[in-house]
């Protein structure tokens, strides 16, 4: 139990354009879904924390308006970073956590962007 | 905010023997500490976790033990195997939102066979 998918696992943009990344929760409701970016040989940064039908609170630093966050259901989320550029290339990885042990994330696979 | 420090950054240790990481967190208010196992390119994988309410959790051959005075919390694997090796991530729980949580920089784990 506790499957959380992403999608996709890996892309490659020109610099300017948006790139939407759908994470899921397959086997249980997800109340509350994290975004964190992992650079090479770091540690993972959250970005944004979002909860079901409402807005997504983001950590200071990260901008709002740059990385748009939907989490339209119980079991999806999605980031879009919008108008991308060569220093937003990294790993984005999705966590979410359940009704149940509300403190215990279940990560993604990740997803690896390349901007060129 | 919570702050999380890990040492050490890297560790090599022989197949069989111990390895011990140690985490420091500032928030006293946090309640919530999980390790994770991360593979190169791969989601991080929860091994064990423990809350503010116990001392010490054990499972198999890894453990974890919290001094909720000192604000510090380790992670020891007994008997390491080759397949042990991966980097491993402590994590405390913030209070800037429900159940955040703030990971530290990261423990690169080697067991030489």
């Amino acid at each position: 139990g506790a499957v959380v998918s992403q999608h996709p696992s890996r892309v490659i943009c020109k610099s300017g354009t948006s790139v939407k990344i759908e994470c899921r929760s397959l086997d249980f409701q997800a109340t509350t879904m994290f975004w964190y970016r992992q650079f090479p040989k770091q540690s993972l940064m959250l970005m944004a924390t979002s909860n079901e039908g409402s807005k997504a609170t983001y950590e200071q630093g990260v901008e709002k308006d740059k990385f748009l966050i939907n989490h339209a259901s119980l079991t999806l989320s999605t980031l879009t970073v919008t108008s991308a550029h060569p220093e937003d290339s990294s790993f984005y990885i999705c966590s979410a956590t359940g009704t149940g042990r509300t403190d215990t994330q279940y990560f993604g696979p990740g997803t690896r962007l390349t901007v060129l | 905010g919570e702050n999380v420090e890990q040492h050490p950054s890297t560790l090599s240790v022989q197949e069989g023997d111990s390895a011990v990481i140690k985490c420091t967190y500032s928030d006293s208010a946090s309640n919530y500490f999980p390790w994770y196992k991360q593979e190169l390119g791969k989601r991080p994988q929860l091994i064990i976790d423990i809350r503010s309410n116990v001392g010490e959790k054990k499972d198999q051959r890894i453990a974890v033990t919290l001094n909720k005075t000192a604000k510090h919390f380790s992670l020891h694997i007994t008997e390491t195997q080759p397949e042990d090796s991966a980097v491993y991530f402590c994590a405390a729980s913030g209070v800037t939102g429900a159940n955040n949580l703030f990971f530290g920089t990261g423990t690169r784990l080697t067991v030489i066979p």
